[in-house]
């Protein structure tokens, strides 16, 4: 098993320039996130899936979209780049029910706005 | 409002020393409580969860309700457990498994 596998690692846009960030999973794993660290900030999350069809916002949405149409795949959409979107995205995985179980992450994805 | 807060960004500390990485939450509910870490050059994994009360390379962390903390303890600090922490809380009603997460320390183990 891959895990979660995340592409491209590492992006440099310019402002207002558009890009998708790939996430992918083969652990049949039903929930599926969107996080962005920043330092001293932690992990904040953007976007969720609890299925496919089924996505919802998270801590900080705004500039950013997602689809959810496969289990596998969660891609995360940047329409109108921003230097304040300048940060390392982490996408991770879950498998089972509700809150509990462990998340899988994938080894990030480092988008520089210039 | 549910957060998590890890008061310090680095804690240094010689071989051998003890380490205490401090959590604190904020949370209604019954939560959930976990400490993922990220290795230099490796990917954000679970350390261990409260749940199982278990003790993972030699770290444990025990809920305290009382004072809403969740600190992670290891009694003789080795080099190879330089990395960043992050405490992380899950609840809620709505079951959807995402987790809130504290600002990370980054624990520096001297030789």
């Amino acid at each position: 098993n891959a895990g979660v596998t995340q592409t491209p690692k590492f992006r440099i846009l310019k402002i207002g320039q558009s890009m998708t960030l790939q996430c992918t999973q083969d652990m049949n794993h039903n929930y599926m996130y969107w996080y962005r660290q920043d330092p001293g900030m932690g992990l904040k999350l953007i976007y969720y899936s609890v299925g496919a069809g089924i996505t919802d916002k998270g801590e900080v949405p705004n500039g950013y979209n997602v689809s959810r149409s496969t289990t596998e795949d969660f891609p995360l959409r940047l329409e109108l780049a921003a230097p304040s979107q300048t940060s390392v995205y982490f996408c991770a995985s879950k498998g089972g029910q509700g809150a509990t179980g462990e998340l899988f992450f994938g080894e990030g994805s480092r988008l520089t706005v210039l | 409002a549910q957060r998590v807060t890890q008061p310090e960004k680095l804690l240094s500390v010689f071989k051998g020393a003890p380490v205490e990485l401090k959590c604190n939450y904020s949370y209604s509910g019954s939560p959930e409580l976990f400490w993922y870490v990220q290795y230099s050059r490796q990917r954000l994994q679970l350390l261990l969860r409260h749940i199982s009360r278990e003790s993972i390379k030699g770290f444990t962390a025990d809920l305290n309700k009382g004072e809403t903390s969740f600190h992670l303890k290891k009694p003789f600090a080795q080099e190879e457990d330089s990395a960043m922490y992050y405490c992380a809380l899950s609840g809620g009603s709505s079951n959807t498994g995402k987790l809130i997460f504290g600002q990370g320390t980054t624990l520096q183990v001297k030789p």
